[in-house]
């Protein structure tokens, strides 16, 4: 059954330093992956998604993931933090054509000044 | 496009009551999908529908939990004889048949507390 598992439900990290979020799946078939953010009483917005096609996926808000199969990992990761990035992170994998998607128990990043 | 709509955005109600959730999907979209979020969770999938049909239901959704979507357009979500643990917040997104592997559009979701 696919599934993922985020390590870290708590990351920290300074204003303009590195924001690495970390995904690692399970699935039998080729994934889809996705990451979406979340802030406080709000629904989920989708940051960027992995469907087959580059390995190296661009999004909003300057947040990129790379899609490691030999790794089963799909990390989230931005040069430079912003105040504005603090908010809650849910990685998902699609299944059934993406038609149900398998969420991870979500990261929470705080943005420190 | 006016995004995913819900309503109400919180519910109060006391145990033992009945409530029911309205979504409204991106108008264009044919399939409508509900999630459970509770609390430090990621969301959990309880059903889709592709038009009017309901497709899949989770083993989450008890028979207590009903949903419709009548036309194919808007759905609700009812919830009878509310318990505690059904203390969430439901989520619901929309996407065009055959493109839900560009990601869903989700709403803001309904925060209910059963108290």
């Amino acid at each position: 059954a696919q599934s993922v598992t985020q390590l870290g439900s708590h990351v920290s990290v300074s204003e303009g330093a590195l924001v690495l979020l970390r995904c690692n799946y399970s699935s039998s078939v080729p994934p889809y992956l996705f990451w979406y953010v979340q802030y406080p009483n709000q629904g989920l917005q989708l940051l960027l998604k992995y469907t087959s096609a580059a390995t190296l996926v661009k999004g909003i808000n300057g947040f990129e993931a790379e899609f490691k199969k030999s790794e089963t990992s799909f990390h989230l990761t931005k040069p430079s933090a912003h105040m504005s990035d603090a908010a809650e992170y849910f990685c998902a994998v699609g299944i059934q054509g993406a038609q149900k998607l398998v969420f991870g128990q979500g990261t929470r990043l705080t943005i420190n000044p | 496009d006016t995004g995913v709509s819900q309503d109400p955005r919180h519910k109060i109600t006391k145990r033992g009551q009945n409530v029911t959730f309205r979504c409204d999907p991106i108008s264009e979209h044919n399939r409508l999908y509900w999630y459970r979020q509770t609390l430090g969770q990621g969301p959990e999938f309880l059903t889709y529908f592709q038009n009017e049909a309901q497709l899949e239901k989770s083993r989450l959704l008890s028979d207590r939990f009903s949903a419709e979507r009548p036309k194919g357009s808007f759905s609700t979500l009812e919830i009878q004889r509310t318990e505690q643990g059904d203390s969430a917040m439901y989520l619901c997104a929309s996407s065009l048949d055959g493109q839900a592997t560009r990601g869903y559009t989700f709403g803001s979701g309904t925060r209910l507390t059963v108290v």
